[in-house]
């Protein structure tokens, strides 16, 4: 089945700092790979995506690529802000052959900035 | 659009009475999902619907029941709520377009607390 890995939180960064949140994935063909933000107290909402081997997403000064070689879409940004502190989920969305199309989340990596 | 709604926003129940939260979407979706959200759990897909008259289970279906009598409108029913089933309730949409969904559109949640 498809499966998504991403690394354990929480990430502890002071502002300024660049980031890297890791994130892997399992699965067959060529599925949708995103990265979905969730501020305290609310929903999950998109932040970038790529549906495509060698696209970058890109939002808000985060940036993921699509590796397919690798099958990774780690998500980076230069330089953290207070306001980034979220918790960050990766997900794919599989190319199914046919049937539904269930979408598959990693567990999330929390991401703490201080001032 | 008002994109993803959920009622209630809170709610608090005693064991073994039943309740049914309620998701709306104006987006003309096809895909509406029911997770649940419980801390280190990530996000956990509870029932799931790919269109109107349409339901089928999830990761963690047990104790829950689902309806989808309007392409809009999707229920979770808790028939004899436990307290297992304390945990933060996500609504979310997205649209199929060839051979995958795309990303998901989420709602703001509701807290339930089972006494």
């Amino acid at each position: 089945g498809n499966s998504v890995t991403q690394m354990e939180g929480p990430v502890t960064l002071s502002e300024e700092a660049f980031l890297t949140i890791n994130c892997t994935y399992t699965a067959t063909g060529y599925p949708s790979l995103f990265w979905y933000v969730q501020y305290p107290g609310e929903g999950l909402q998109l932040l970038l995506k790529a549906t495509k081997a060698d696209d970058k997403g890109s939002n808000k000064g985060f940036e993921a690529t699509y590796r397919k070689e690798t099958t990774s879409f780690h998500l980076e940004k230069g330089s953290v802000q207070v306001s980034d502190s979220a918790v960050y989920f990766c997900a794919l969305s599989p190319q199914a052959s046919g049937g539904s199309y269930i979408p598959t989340f990693g567990r999330g990596t929390s991401l703490i900035v201080h001032p | 659009n008002a994109g993803v709604t959920q009622t209630p926003k809170f709610r608090v129940l005693k064991t073994g009475q039943s309740m049914t939260l309620l998701c709306a979407q104006d987006m003309n979706h096809e895909y509406m999902y029911w997770y649940r959200q419980d801390p280190g759990m990530g996000l956990r897909l509870i029932h799931y619907s790919v269109g109107e008259g349409t339901t089928a289970k999830g990761e963690v279906p047990d104790g829950y029941n689902v309806s989808r009598l309007k392409k809009q409108n999707f229920l979770l029913g808790l028939e004899s709520a436990a307290p297992s089933q304390t945990s933060v309730y996500f609504c979310a949409s997205s649209y199929a377009l060839g051979r995958r969904t795309h990303e998901q559109y989420f709602g703001p949640g509701t807290r339930l607390t089972v006494t």
